[in-house]
């Protein structure tokens, strides 16, 4: 069964680093988000992609963060200089078509920031 | 502010029980209605989908959707210990367009052998 896959499983940087979050969809889809999960809070909405550019993004997804489809299989979010509250599990999903389809989530990232 | 409402828990029923999960929701134009569970450090995996009103069962899942009082539920029959876990619901607000979820905090199931 097709599944997102995420890399890497877990990620330690420093405050103020450059780091890069990867995510390869489910092969058909075309909608691609990125969530976020701070440590014993709710799911958070940070952006939506479709058609190589993004068509939401929540007040969380400022100025820091990037999302990016290099090629035809990856997804990737970027967060330019890191801060501690950054710190959280990060969730890539993908569906075929938006809105009323099923949203299907990766293993997830946990991103320390130290 | 949009919201999603759930009561955080702990649900603690014995196996073999019905649980019963419930979720409120603030925007009147939501169209798409999600569970997900979501065990501890992992992510959130897809149970049930729900798009009209009324009742929609998979296996042992039935998800409950009721528009007009804003509200979602999932039963979950014969409780196994394995379906102990926190229960996402998620809501698409923006009525389809985008498909962005607002996830409610959970709910905590425990299921006692």
């Amino acid at each position: 069964e097709p599944e997102v896959t995420q890399t890497p499983s877990h990620q330690v940087t420093q405050m103020g680093q450059e780091v890069i979050l990867r995510c390869v969809p489910i092969s058909n889809h075309l909608y691609f988000y990125w969530y976020r999960q701070i440590l014993g809070q709710k799911v958070e909405f940070l952006v939506s992609f479709y058609n190589n550019e993004i068509s939401e993004k929540s007040e969380i997804f400022d100025d820091q963060f990037s999302v990016e489809r290099p090629d035809g299989s990856n997804f990737t979010l970027k967060i330019r200089s890191t801060k501690l509250e950054d710190s959280a599990m990060y969730f890539c999903a993908s569906t075929w078509l938006s809105g009323r389809t099923e949203q299907y989530f990766g293993p997830g990232t946990r991103l320390t920031v130290t | 502010q949009k919201e999603v409402e759930q009561n955080s828990g702990p649900l603690s029923v014995p196996e073999g029980a019905i649980a019963s999960l419930n979720c409120t929701y603030s925007d009147r134009g939501s169209q798409s209605f999600f569970w997900y569970r979501q065990y501890s450090g992992k992510s959130p995996e897809l149970i049930m989908s729900i798009y009209s009103n009324g009742d929609k069962e998979d296996g042992r899942f039935t998800a409950q959707l009721n528009k007009a009082s804003q509200y979602v539920s999932l039963l979950i029959r014969d409780s196994q210990p394995s379906d102990s876990a926190t229960y996402l619901c998620a809501v698409n607000t923006d009525g389809g367009s985008q498909g962005n979820l607002i996830f409610g905090k959970g709910t905590k199931l425990s299921v006692k052998p």
